[in-house]
């Protein structure tokens, strides 16, 4: 069975840009959770959606947007790139999003904006 | 505000047990998650709590308490391949992880 994929695995844009990220989850599982980890830190949460409606939302400014599909897949946007958003952009899909079962992880985007 | 707290660093060796703890502040209560992630890749699931008491899974065991915000994940038979950053996440209220910074854990012949 396919794991939880991202597209694409690098990739570097310079500042003012904007970029799409996407991921498509584990089949069955209908919640995809966004994350952003700079180096040395822990994830930090992005967005959540469920059933293609978003559930919750982080400490993150308007410039970071998301989408459901009806195929439960993700995209991830990000306008005006700024130096800090460099960072590797985890996916995480579950079942159903809550504390009920893990979630499970993609790979990841290595995002460097230059 | 929400916090977990974690040692940045801790150094084994193979053979031997280590405890790495994880304290938190968060706003409600939905579990507690363990998380290993080796340099580069993604995090992986090791171990949930969200009862008190000991959780044992082969090498590894979680243990939990809810009145002291406090968790730990015990690996014993170290093994060099267990070199890796361990990650303690608490699912709040709305049903958002909040992670902690990781711990590097360093395992020495």
């Amino acid at each position: 069975d396919a794991g939880v994929t991202q597209s694409p695995t690098h990739l570097i844009k310079t500042r003012g840009q904007h970029v799409t990220l996407r991921c498509s989850p584990i089949s069955g599982h209908k919640s995809v959770s966004w994350y952003q980890q700079v180096l040395g830190q822990g994830p930090q949460f992005i967005f959540q959606y469920y059933e293609k409606e978003e559930r919750g939302r982080g400490n993150f400014p308007d410039r970071f947007s998301a989408r459901q599909f009806p195929n439960y897949s993700s995209e991830l946007n990000v306008n005006a790139l700024l130096l800090g958003d460099s960072a590797l952009y985890l996916c995480a899909s579950s079942p159903d999003g809550t504390a009920t079962y893990e979630q499970y992880f993609g790979p990841g985007t290595r995002l460097t904006v230059t | 505000g929400q916090n977990i707290d974690q040692p940045t660093e801790m150094t084994a060796t193979e053979g031997a047990i280590v405890q790495i703890n994880c304290t938190y502040q968060t706003s409600g209560f939905n579990g507690l998650f363990w998380y290993q992630q080796h340099a580069g890749e993604a995090p992986t699931f090791l171990s949930y709590n969200v009862l008190d008491g000991l959780e044992e899974k082969g090498r590894f065991s979680s243990f939990l308490s809810r009145s002291k915000g406090y968790s730990y994940l015990l690996l014993k038979e170290l093994q060099m391949k267990d070199s890796a950053s361990y990650l303690c996440a608490v699912m709040g209220s709305n049903y958002q992880l909040i992670w902690g910074a990781g711990t590097k854990l360093i395992i020495k012949p």
